[in-house]
């Protein structure tokens, strides 16, 4: 079993819909993060949360410290939203990753 | 400001053979990080420099791989007799803080042949 699990895999939405993915983790955290991957390989840091919710823009991040879980949910979608998300969590010195979530966003 | 850089952006290399692979931290970031991502999957933990030490190496495969940051900036990974197994993207990330957020370079894709 992954230590760090998304879901779903896949992902194919209309645009202006509301979109959810989940991620849960089996190992202790320091924070989690959220990071978004765009074809050709950049990397960009969305969110690093350690508790709560965090807001950016049509962003909004969760997470369930006791429940091991987190959200990134995407309101009001559009084409450019379409790339791989992928979760990670920091564990001691380094990041775990989930095999991403791939979301594609349709006019 | 500049981001993280790492260079060549693309490597292709025949079995066998070494190669190094380069990463520019952010300026002032004391924490660098390599990872390994093969297509489909997520990024995968090397090695986690703290200054100029090794502080992690856990993610190392095996004894052919090798990463050095002598000046507590640029860092090295260096890859002998590579194996066609060993192609993918890897991505260089630094951090100002170990467990801080991390920025993440454009990546190398390496390709044996």
């Amino acid at each position: 079993k992954n230590e760090v699990e998304q879901s779903p895999q896949n992902l194919t939405a209309q645009e202006g819909e509301f979109i959810t993915i989940n991620c849960s983790y089996s190992v202790g955290i320091s924070a989690l993060h959220w990071l978004q991957q765009h074809p050709g390989g950049g990397i960009v840091s969305l969110f690093m949360l350690s508790s709560g919710k965090k807001k950016h823009g049509r962003l909004i991040a969760t997470i369930n410290i006791q429940e091991k879980h987190s959200s990134l949910h995407i309101t009001a979608s559009h084409p450019r939203d379409s790339a791989v998300y992928i979760c990670a969590v920091g564990n001691t010195d380094k990041l775990i990753f989930g095999t991403g979530t791939r979301l594609q966003v349709f006019p | 400001g500049a981001g993280v850089s790492q260079t060549p952006s693309n490597k292709v290399t025949e079995k066998g053979k070494y190669v190094e692979l380069r990463c520019d931290p952010i300026s002032g970031h004391t924490a660098l990080y390599w990872y390994r991502q093969s297509l489909g999957q997520g990024p995968e933990f090397l090695i986690y420099f703290q200054g100029t030490g090794a502080a992690d190496d856990s993610g190392l495969p095996n004894d052919r791989f090798f990463a050095v940051r002598p000046e507590g900036s640029v860092s090295t990974l260096k890859i002998q007799r590579t194996e066609r197994g060993d192609s993918a993207v890897y991505l260089c990330a630094s951090s100002s803080l170990s467990v801080g957020e991390q920025f993440f370079g454009p990546g190398t894709r390496l390709t044996v042949l």
